[in-house]
């Protein structure tokens, strides 16, 4: 069965470097969106994308986070300038778009922020 | 309070019980659905409900949809050591495309 792979599992950084998380939708999907889970709390929605262009985003997505589907296949998350609070499990999801389709989400990549 | 809280936040069983979860959601919504996670892992999709639609079942899952409540359900029958996770109820507000609101999920412990 296809499903949503992202890159790095864990990634190491230090406060104020920039950090490009990577994911791979289910090839026929049309709808993408990035979540984050900050230890032991419920999950978040960051951005969703569609038709090569942010569709919505909520209001932690700040000027901070940028997106981009550079190639048919890829679709990356951007951190420019890394703070503490950045430190969580982000998550990568796509779908097909379609009425009543369910979100597929890939395993994450634990971001830390030193 | 936020869209999508479940109770119980944790919830023990042993092995062969069953175990229900319950969520309620303040905003009207397109559809409701069940995700299971396994600590440190990703959210495996369980089941999906329409608005439209009062019950599902999908092998030992059964949910249910109250519009007039604005709450679910989730039931897993002679549930195995195996079911231990969190599992989060979202909701989608939209036709298509828009984004999930998440409980803050219950955990799971089911005692061999």
């Amino acid at each position: 069965e296809p499903e949503v792979t992202q890159t790095p599992s864990h990634q190491v950084t230090q406060m104020g470097q920039e950090v490009i998380l990577r994911c791979v939708p289910i090839s026929n999907h049309l709808y993408f969106y990035w979540y984050r889970q900050i230890l032991g709390q419920k999950v978040e929605f960051l951005v969703s994308f569609y038709n090569n262009e942010i569709s919505e985003k909520s209001e932690i997505f700040d000027d901070q986070f940028s997106v981009e589907r550079p190639d048919g296949s890829n679709f990356t998350l951007k951190i420019r300038s890394t703070k503490l609070e950045d430190s969580a499990m982000y998550f990568c999801a796509s779908t097909r778009g379609e009425g009543n389709q369910p979100q597929h989400f890939g395993d994450g990549t634990r971001l830390s922020i030193l | 309070s936020q869209q999508g809280e479940e109770d119980p936040q944790a919830l023990s069983i042993q092995e062969g019980e069953n175990a229900t979860m319950n969520c309620s959601y303040k905003t009207s919504i397109n559809n409701l659905q069940w995700y299971r996670q396994n600590s440190g892992r990703g959210l495996v999709h369980l089941i999906l409900i329409r608005s439209n639609e009062r019950e599902k079942h999908s092998g030992r899952l059964r949910v249910t949809l109250d519009t007039s409540k604005k709450s679910s359900s989730l039931l897993i029958t002679a549930s195995r050591a195996a079911d231990t996770a969190s599992y989060f109820c979202a909701t989608d507000a939209r036709t298509s495309g828009s984004r999930l609101t998440f409980g803050e999920g219950t955990q799971l412990t089911v005692n061999p």
